[in-house]
Order: C-alpha cells, then sequence, then structure tokens
C-alpha cells in the first residue's frame, strides 16, 4: 500500500544534540511538508518542499533545517539551536503544491523529547 | 491572511447523539475546506473537502459538513456518533488563489472529541 512512513516513532535528544527525522513517502507526490504539533496548538508549518532540490520555509523555521535530495525522502533535522524541541513532528506529502484543493496525507509522526 | 476558529477544544457526546464540532474561517475570498481527524499517537486523516460545487459534503465515517459562505463557517456533523468516534478533529483552509510557492494549509487548533460512558 502507498503511504509516508516516519521514522523513529519516539527520538530522544540531549542538549547541544542535532537530531534527524526521517520521512519516505511512495505515493509519488511532488510536495512534502514539516509540520510541529503542540497540544492545543494545531499544526504549525515548519518547511515544505514542492519538487526535489528545492523547499522553502513555513512560519516557524528557525533552528531546523531541511532536504530534498531525492523525490521520495523529505528528512528533517532538529538543531541545538531549536531552544524547545520537545513536540510531535508530523510529515506530510501531496499530489502537487501547485493547487491548493489538493489534500495533504499524513505519516503517523515521530515524538520527540529532551533528555 | 487566513485564520480558522474551532470553537470549543472538547466535546463530549453521548453514543447515538448529534456530533456538531464548529468551524468558522476568516478569509478575503472563499477557501478551499478540510476537515481531517486524529486518533491518539497518529497523523491526520482527511475525512472530506470542499473546493466547489455542492456545499454539502459528505465524508468517511457518516461525517458530513456544510460550507455555508454567508457565516463563513464549515461545521462538521454525524447524526449518530460511535464509541469509535473519539479522537481530536482539525479544520483547515488553504487560498484558492494560492498555489506554487504560496501554498498554504492553515489549521485550526483542534477539537477534542470524547464519548460519554
Amino acid at each position: 500500500d502507498g503511504g509516508i512512513t516516519q521514522s523513529p516513532k519516539y527520538l530522544f535528544r540531549k542538549e547541544g544534540q542535532n537530531v534527524t527525522l526521517s520521512c519516505e513517502q511512495n505515493l509519488n507526490h511532488d510536495a512534502m511538508y514539516w509540520y510541529r504539533q503542540d497540544p492545543g496548538q494545531g499544526l504549525r508549518l515548519i518547511y515544505y518542499s514542492q519538487i526535489v532540490n528545492d523547499f522553502q520555509k513555513g512560519d516557524i523555521a528557525e533552528g531546523y533545517s531541511v532536504s530534498r535530495e531525492k523525490k521520495e525522502s523529505f528528512p528533517l533535522t532538529v538543531t541545538s539551536a531549536q531552544k524547545n524541541p520537545t513536540a510531535f513532528y508530523l510529515c506530510a506529502s501531496s499530489m502537487t503544491a501547485d493547487h491548493s484543493n489538493q489534500p495533504q496525507h499524513f505519516g503517523d509522526g515521530t515524538r520527540l523529547s529532551i533528555l | 491572511a487566513q485564520s480558522v476558529t474551532q470553537l470549543g477544544s472538547h466535546v463530549s457526546v453521548s453514543e447515538g447523539a448529534l456530533v456538531l464540532l464548529r468551524c468558522n474561517y476568516s478569509s478575503s475570498v472563499p477557501p478551499y475546506l478540510f476537515w481531517y481527524v486524529q486518533y491518539p499517537n497518529q497523523g491526520l486523516q482527511l475525512l472530506l473537502k470542499y473546493t466547489t460545487g455542492a456545499t454539502l459534503v459528505k465524508g468517511i465515517n457518516g461525517f458530513e459538513a456544510e460550507f455555508k459562505k454567508s457565516e463563513t463557517s464549515f461545521h462538521l456533523t454525524k447524526p449518530s456518533a460511535h464509541m469509535s468516534d473519539a479522537a481530536e478533529y482539525f479544520c483547515a483552509v488553504s487560498d484558492p488563489r494560492s498555489g506554487g510557492s504560496n501554498y498554504k494549509l492553515t489549521f485550526g487548533k483542534g477539537t477534542l472529541l470524547t464519548m460519554n460512558p
């Protein structure tokens, strides 16, 4: 079955450490997204990518970095500059970012905590 | 700029009762509208969407929503709640004028639906 796979499901970060969250999709979608979810806050967009080798900052990009070297993969790195990284991170994809009527499909998330 | 307001962060109903989850939006043009459901420790699953055409939209699991332009609303309903409906529900909007690098989906803060024992 096609879908989005996020790994790991749980991740712990030490102070001053960078960690990378994996997101892989086999839906042949062009566009991919990273969101951060905090209790009572809804979802906030971190980064998005419309096409391979291209990505744009979302609303809360500070302290995060991404790459899009392959269509299927959009890893998110939480850097040591992100002072409050504890959250649930969701990766999503859509067929294209050119048309805003396209629904986004979500992975099952990675929960990041500070040790 | 768009915004989404979900009235009531927590709604509790009895099994068999009507479910009504409220969503109001603010936008200079009628947006595209989406409802998603999230079960604990999982991602979001699309329930239904409105883009154009009929304003009453039917989705999965017996849910439906009606786009009311005059009220800037897109409330989610289900005639008879089931225990399995307990989850968090998110309303989201996008600007039909956007696309390319301007694409953005704006989410409400969510409504947690719980079932009365």
